[in-house]
């Protein structure tokens, strides 16, 4: 069964450093990947998306996402992190039935 | 454009009593409509979906039912709440065959 892993429950970062956000999935084939970003009491916007190609994939908010097959993984980064990214960040993995599976969440916290 | 909209933002309901979150879809048709619950640190629980109007598939056993009486409307129900029902209910949708979900502003239930 797909599954996805991130195993930063917190990060702090202050504002004005980079950014790297960790995302570890199980699939067999080549998966559909998501980044999500919540603001506190908000639904989920989209981020960026991976479904094939080029392997480094640009998104919203200046974000981008690198997918490596051989490690599983498709980290979320930002060059320079401003204090309005604090938020919670949620990978996903696509599934079977157009489902999504969704990691636990990796809350940032940005320090000014 | 397309835009989901979700009713109430925030409910306070005792246990025992009756629930109806509402989610509406425009700017779009036959959408796969999504509910979801979540906790905190739990990540995203996927609770239904349904792919057409009547058409409802559970993904786990609950206290919680859900209906689609019209193309972009899904409702999510119960007949008596119970201290467990208490998250954040979000509903999303998708088009045809793609994974990509694009998620309401959610509704806080807190069940006393």
């Amino acid at each position: 069964a797909q599954s996805v892993t991130q195993p930063d429950i917190h990060i702090t970062v202050s504002e004005g450093a980079s950014l790297e956000l960790r995302c570890n999935y199980s699939y067999g084939a080549t998966p559909y990947l998501f980044w999500y970003v919540q603001s506190p009491g908000q639904g989920l916007q989209l981020l960026l998306k991976y479904f094939s190609g080029d392997t480094l994939v640009q998104g919203i908010k200046g974000f981008e996402a690198e997918f490596k097959r051989s490690q599983s993984s498709f980290n979320l980064r930002k060059p320079s992190v401003h204090w309005s990214d604090a938020a919670e960040y949620f990978c996903a993995v696509g599934r079977g039935g157009n489902k999504l599976t969704f990691g636990t969440g990796t809350q940032l916290k940005v320090e000014l | 454009s397309q835009t989901i909209h979700q009713w109430p933002a925030t409910l306070v309901q005792p246990v025992g009593s009756p629930l109806s979150l509402e989610c509406t879809v425009e700017g779009t048709s036959n959408p796969n409509l999504y509910w979801y619950r979540q906790a905190a640190g739990r990540g995203l629980q996927l609770l239904f979906y349904s792919v057409g109007i009547g058409q409802i598939s559970s993904e786990v056993p609950q206290n919680l039912s859900a209906s689609r009486p019209q193309d972009r409307q899904f409702i999510l129900s119960s007949k008596k709440l119970l201290l467990s029902d208490s998250g954040f209910y979000l509903c999303a949708w998708s088009s045809g065959q793609s994974y990509e979900q694009y998620f309401g502003p959610g509704t806080r239930l807190t069940v006393t």
